[in-house]
C-alpha cells in the first residue's frame, strides 16, 4: 500500500511569498494532520482535519490556514511568509483523529 | 497544556551497552507513541503504548508505558549502529480540543559507536 505523499519535496521562496504545500492519506484514512519542525526541535502540532472539517489548530499565526479535499487530501497554506517560516513540513494521515498518525516524506521550505 | 520532556536529548552510546531513553509527559494522555527519525527524513513510527503497564518489544528496542507517573521509557540492548538516530516521544491530547494532536517530546540524538 502507498504511504503518505507530499508534495513539493522541497520549495524555496522569498519573504512576503505565499506557498502551498500538498498532502494525499493512505488509503481509507480519513484524518489528515500538518506538523511544523523546525531544525534541531520535535515536531510542532498545526492542524488536523477529519471528514472534512477543522478538528485541531495549533498555536499558529492566521497566516497559516488548511482544508481538506472530499478525496481527504489536503493542502497547507502560508501566506506572507517569513524566515522563521523555514521548517519541515510534516503530514500525518490516521483513519480517525485519535488513531496512530503515519507521517509522509515532508516538505521542506526554505524561506530567504 | 500537554507538555513532553525527554531525557536524555544527547546520547552516545558504544556498540554492546544498553541504555533506556526516558520521556515524562505532564497530564493524563490516550496514548504515547515512539517515532524514529534518521536525517533529512520522516518519521518512523516505533511503538504505539495504549495502557499502564503496556511493554512492546521490537528487536533491541522496548519501550514501556506507566501512566500513573506518566513515564514512557525506551530500552535499547546491546546497541548496534544502524540504531543510530533521532528518537521521539508523543503524547495523544486526552480529548477537549485538538483532540487528535500529538504534542511531541525535544528528541533524543543517539550515537552509537564502535
Amino acid at each position: 500500500d502507498a504511504g503518505v505523499t507530499q508534495s513539493p519535496t522541497h520549495l524555496i521562496k522569498t519573504r512576503g511569498q505565499q506557498v502551498t504545500l500538498r498532502c494525499s492519506p493512505i488509503s481509507g484514512h480519513k484524518s489528515v494532520s500538518w506538523y511544523q519542525q523546525v531544525l534541531g526541535q520535535g515536531p510542532q502540532f498545526i492542524f488536523q482535519y477529519y471528514e472534512k472539517e477543522e478538528r485541531g489548530r495549533g498555536n499558529f499565526p492566521d497566516r497559516f490556514s488548511a482544508r481538506q479535499f472530499p478525496n481527504y487530501s489536503s493542502e497547507l497554506n502560508v501566506n506572507a511568509l517569513l524566515l522563521g517560516d523555514s521548517a519541515l513540513y510534516l503530514c500525518a494521515s490516521s483513519r480517525w483523529e485519535a488513531d496512530t498518525q503515519y507521517f509522509g516524506p515532508g516538505t521542506r521550505l526554505t524561506v530567504l | 497544556e500537554l507538555k513532553v520532556e525527554q531525557n536524555p536529548l544527547f546520547l552516545s552510546m558504544q556498540e554492546g551497552k544498553n541504555y533506556t531513553i526516558y520521556c515524562n509527559y505532564s497530564t493524563t494522555s490516550d496514548r504515547l507513541y515512539w517515532y524514529r527519525q534518521d536525517p533529512g527524513k520522516s518519521l518512523e513510527s516505533l511503538f504505539v503504548l495504549l495502557s499502564n503497564g503496556a511493554v512492546k518489544q521490537e528487536g533491541r528496542l522496548m519501550a514501556s508505558l506507566d501512566t500513573k507517573a506518566r513515564l514512557s521509557t525506551l530500552h535499547i540492548t546491546a546497541a548496534v549502529h544502524d540504531l543510530s538516530a533521532t528518537y521521539f516521544c508523543a503524547a495523544l491530547n486526552a480529548g477537549g480540543t485538538s483532540y487528535g494532536k500529538l504534542t511531541f517530546g525535544q528528541g533524543t540524538i543517539l550515537t552509537v559507536h564502535p
